[in-house]
């Protein structure tokens, strides 16, 4: 069993929808957890950062961890062609070897006008 | 991608031939980090380095060597380069393992052996 969990998708949805993106995870160690956005044929860049358990919001972005579910989502509101992209969660724990992230392979998102 | 840059962007070799992708920064980070990408698995941790010719082994290391004769510069070698190590190569830095801080990735080496 992979450590992290991730639909790949593809995943297709009009302009303006809202998103659901979303891992599971096994190590109930991890308590760092986060979003990198990766647009064809270039790296990851970190979206959002969450500590332990909550939400946080930025801008039309919203991420959600539940630890005792082992859970993570990501939200994107009044999605926008410009949102297409892979999703990656990635995630961590305090004792992990130098900042060590586990990645999930990624959903695959397109939003058309 | 401001400050790391991988190079080459694009290399097709064959088999048995060793091959080395360049990772070079200007943002003088400690930490530097090779990942594969390949469908179906997302991205894998190779090597990491956490200074100057201080490395050590990912998850997936098996064929693979680094170097870091420089903080700007971490070097990657595919000692024998197999058909199972086609796959997208990211470079990543990082200027701290506090993971508010994010890593910053290159832009990326698709590698085909053939």
């Amino acid at each position: 069993q992979k450590e992290v969990e991730q639909d790949p998708g593809p995943l297709s949805v009009p302009e303006g929808a809202i998103v659901s993106l979303n891992c599971t995870y096994s190590n109930s160690a991890f308590q760092y957890f986060m979003w990198y956005r990766q647009y064809s044929r270039k790296g990851p860049e970190l979206l959002m950062y969450t500590y332990s358990s909550g939400n946080k919001e930025d801008g039309r972005f919203t991420a959600q961890v539940d630890k005792s579910s082992k859970y993570i989502s990501l939200f994107i509101r009044d999605s926008q062609p410009s949102d297409s992209a892979t999703y990656l969660c990635a995630m961590s724990s305090r004792g992990s070897t130098l900042g060590r992230l586990y990645f999930g392979r990624g959903t695959q998102l397109t939003v058309w006008p | 991608d401001a400050g790391i840059t991988q190079s080459p962007r694009h290399k097709v070799t064959e088999t048995g031939t060793p091959v080395t992708l360049r990772c070079h920064q200007t943002e003088n980070h400690r930490y530097m980090y090779w990942y594969r990408q390949d469908p179906g698995h997302g991205l894998r941790l190779i090597h990491y380095s956490y200074g100057v010719k201080d490395t050590d082994k990912g998850e997936v290391s098996d064929g693979y060597s680094v170097s870091r004769s420089k903080t700007e510069d971490f070097l990657l070698t595919l000692e024998s380069a197999t058909s199972s190590q086609t796959s997208v190569y990211f470079c990543a830095i990082s200027e701290s393992t506090a993971f508010n801080y994010g890593y910053t990735f290159g832009s990326g080496t698709r590698l085909t052996v053939v």
